[in-house]
């Protein structure tokens, strides 16, 4: 069964840090990996999508890396600001057509 | 602008009542899901729906109920059985490059 760990759970930051969060998965058969924000009480937006071929995706200051050999995902933001702050979330999708989640990274950037 | 759209934002349902909850996507999307998501547990999959008039039990079905009769709608009924339904839920659809497109979310809370 696909599980799906994110680390920290939780970060407290000063603006302007670069930031490093962490996604794993236990089966590497998976898609595609795609990472959200979420702010609190609100919806999903969709950040990144990485096809399961590829290593790489870039949106402004964010960075998404994939090695899905060792079931890793980087989520790399740069130069952090305080409207940065939500929760991150990542997920596989599974050759089912499912989307497992991890539980989030709480992101806090202070000015 | 396409997308998502979840009603209502608030619901509250008391003991012993069957609400439903509305999901309307305009992106002609076929695939359309349901998750539950509770503090510190993530994101739960509810049931989902790969093409109109088929639909399947996801991770947490019991106590939920669904129907696929148009492309665009996917409503999900949270019946008296589910014993615990105070959550946030969330639909998503599934199409395109963009992967998964979440709406805005309903908090239904039990009084």
């Amino acid at each position: 069964k696909q599980e799906v760990t994110q680390i920290p759970a939780a970060l407290s930051v000063p603006e302007g840090e670069n930031l490093v969060l962490n996604c794993s998965f236990t089966d590497s058969a998976i898609y595609n990996l795609q990472w959200f924000r979420q702010d609190p009480g609100k919806g999903l937006t969709s950040l990144l999508l990485i096809q399961s071929s590829q290593r790489e995706q870039t949106s402004g200051r964010l960075n998404a890396s994939l090695d899905k050999s060792s079931g890793r995902s980087t989520l790399y933001i740069a130069a952090s600001q305080p409207g940065d702050s939500a929760t991150y979330l990542c997920a596989v999708r599974t050759d089912t057509d499912k989307l497992i989640f991890g539980t989030g990274t709480r992101l806090q950037v202070f000015p | 602008d396409g997308g998502i759209t979840q009603s209502p934002k608030y619901l509250f349902r008391k003991e012993g009542q069957n609400v439903t909850l509305s999901c309307e996507q305009n992106l002609n999307h076929d695939a359309m899901y349901w998750y539950r998501q509770d503090p510190g547990q993530g994101l739960r999959l509810i049931y989902y729906s790969q093409i109109v008039n088929d639909f399947q039990k996801g991770d947490i079905a019991e106590g939920y109920s669904v129907s696929r009769e148009k492309k665009e709608s996917f409503p999900l009924t949270v019946t008296s059985a589910q014993k615990n339904p105070t959550a946030f839920y969330l639909c998503a659809s599934l199409g395109g490059p963009a992967g998964y497109t979440f709406g805005s979310g309903t908090r239904l809370t039990v009084v």
